[in-house]
């Protein structure tokens, strides 16, 4: 596993779903890794949105949610709303590392 | 509910070695559920996990940093800390004390203290 590709930015009406990809979030013999997601705002601290790659912490709304296919892990925004608009990260394990994505920028237009 | 806090300078000169402390309140440090964790954040730039350590001493480092990274953990004073040698301005970042899960998630972070490597 050599890096985690995330799109720079992705954009939404209000009210639309979009997701956001991870590419790159398996081990060399195709074994999904851990997956997680983070949400963050300018000057603030990541907040942890899901982990393992489809659980959702207590508190994170469930317009957020995981997916994966082949060596891409996804997260999901439905019905998007103008607080969702942060830069998101996602995470795989690596080994005996931890791997992030370079970040999306998501844009409520 | 846990609660971290990283202290340290912010300014640090070029080949010497930075140091931070993050105290931990809420819980101990010895609780055998956490895995303590430094991450950094360059200007701009994205995310990179620092390295783990766990109360017993076990670490895990970047491969990337290993040769220049120290993380230690003080049980009698509820902290860990990071020591970074030989920086240069690359080394210039928000630094973030949190906690690391078995499965590898970050559930619980600090503020993020800001380090600039600079003479």
């Amino acid at each position: 596993q050599s890096a985690l590709t995330q799109p720079a930015s992705v954009s939404g009406s209000p009210g639309q779903s979009i997701s956001i990809s991870c590419t790159g979030a398996t081990n060399d013999d195709g074994r999904f890794t851990f997956v997680s997601w983070y949400q963050q705002y300018p000057g603030k601290a990541p907040k942890l949105m899901i982990f393992e790659l489809n659980k959702r912490p207590s508190g994170v709304s469930n317009r957020f949610s995981g997916s994966k296919s082949g060596n891409t892990a996804s997260l999901t925004i439905s019905g998007l709303r103008a607080e969702d608009e942060a830069d998101y990260f996602c995470c795989s394990s690596a080994g005996d590392s931890a791997l992030f994505g370079g970040g999306t920028k998501v844009t409520v237009l | 509910q846990v609660q971290l806090q990283e202290s340290g300078p912010g300014l640090v000169k070029p080949s010497e070695t930075l140091s931070l402390t993050c105290t931990v309140s809420g819980d101990s440090v010895s609780s055998g559920s956490y895995y303590w964790t430094w991450i950094r954040q360059p200007p701009g730039k994205g995310l990179e996990w620092i390295g783990n350590i766990h109360y017993t001493g076990g670490t895990k480092y970047n491969p990337s940093l290993k040769s220049r990274l120290t993380i230690s953990v003080d049980t009698s004073k509820n902290q860990f800390s990071l020591n970074l040698s030989s920086v240069t301005a690359a080394d210039t970042a928000v630094y973030y004390c949190g906690v690391c899960r078995a499965q590898w998630y970050f559930d619980l972070w600090g503020r993020g203290t800001p380090v600039t490597v600079a003479s």
